[in-house]
């Protein structure tokens, strides 16, 4: 099957430094690929859409300025955190549409915020 | 709006027993619904998915799932769980083949021995 990969698969920074997490399509072009957000023991939340080349959709109550979300090719996204602080901290995944219609997820990204 | 409802937090079967995992959909339309698994360490994997016809489908590892529309609901079965079968198991809707995906809460799954 298609493979995404995460990178980093985890990190720890200290409060008020930014952090990116990029997500790779490895064997596939994804024109759509999903960020989220999982906290411990809970579920996966949907924080925002990316669509290559143009602006990411955010789900509602998730902050765009803090969250930026970028997706210049078919194969790569990033996510950085900017600002983070320890409530920040939690396990980002993201997900590439193998056209027309499976997702393919990442095995995720541990954030930290000290 | 719609919602997922997984109503059992934690299950535990025995090796070698039946299992069925409960999932219940919000929904207006006609779902697109999924069934991922996520174990320790690992990302998730798409068990199974049901997107029309057919409304027993057939997945990896065993399971299967089927769609009762009268009910609103998707249950996840497999016949005989294996020990490496205990792992997070989430049930999952969306309105569209390629959209964004709603998920349940999850059910982890325990086996004994």
């Amino acid at each position: 099957g298609a493979v995404v990969s995460q990178h980093p698969s985890w990190v720890i920074c200290k409060s008020g430094t930014s952090v990116k997490i990029e997500c790779r399509s490895l064997d596939f072009q994804a024109t759509t690929m999903f960020w989220y957000r999982q906290f411990p023991k809970q579920s996966l939340m949907l924080m925002a859409t990316s669509n290559e080349g143009s602006k990411a959709t955010y789900e509602q109550g998730v902050e765009k300025d803090k969250f930026l979300i970028n997706h210049a090719s078919l194969t790569l996204s990033t996510l950085t955190v900017t600002s983070a602080h320890p409530e920040d901290s939690s396990f980002y995944i993201c997900s590439g549409v193998l056209a027309p219609d499976t997702q393919y997820f990442g095995p995720g990204t541990r954030l930290t915020v000290l | 709006a719609q919602s997922v409802t997984q109503p059992d937090i934690h299950i535990t079967v025995s090796e070698g027993a039946s299992l069925e995992l409960r999932c219940n959909y919000s929904y207006g339309a006609t779902p697109y619904l999924f069934w991922y698994v996520q174990s320790p360490g690992q990302g998730l994997q798409l068990l199974l998915k049901y997107f029309s016809g057919d409304t027993l489908v057939q997945g990896i590892k065993g399971f299967e799932a089927e769609f009762k529309r009268s009910q609103s609901s998707f249950n996840l079965r497999k016949p005989s769980v294996h020990w490496s079968d205990a792992a997070e198991y989430f049930c999952a809707v969306a309105p569209n083949r390629d959209d964004k995906i709603i998920f349940g809460k999850g059910t982890r799954l325990h086996i004994l021995p």
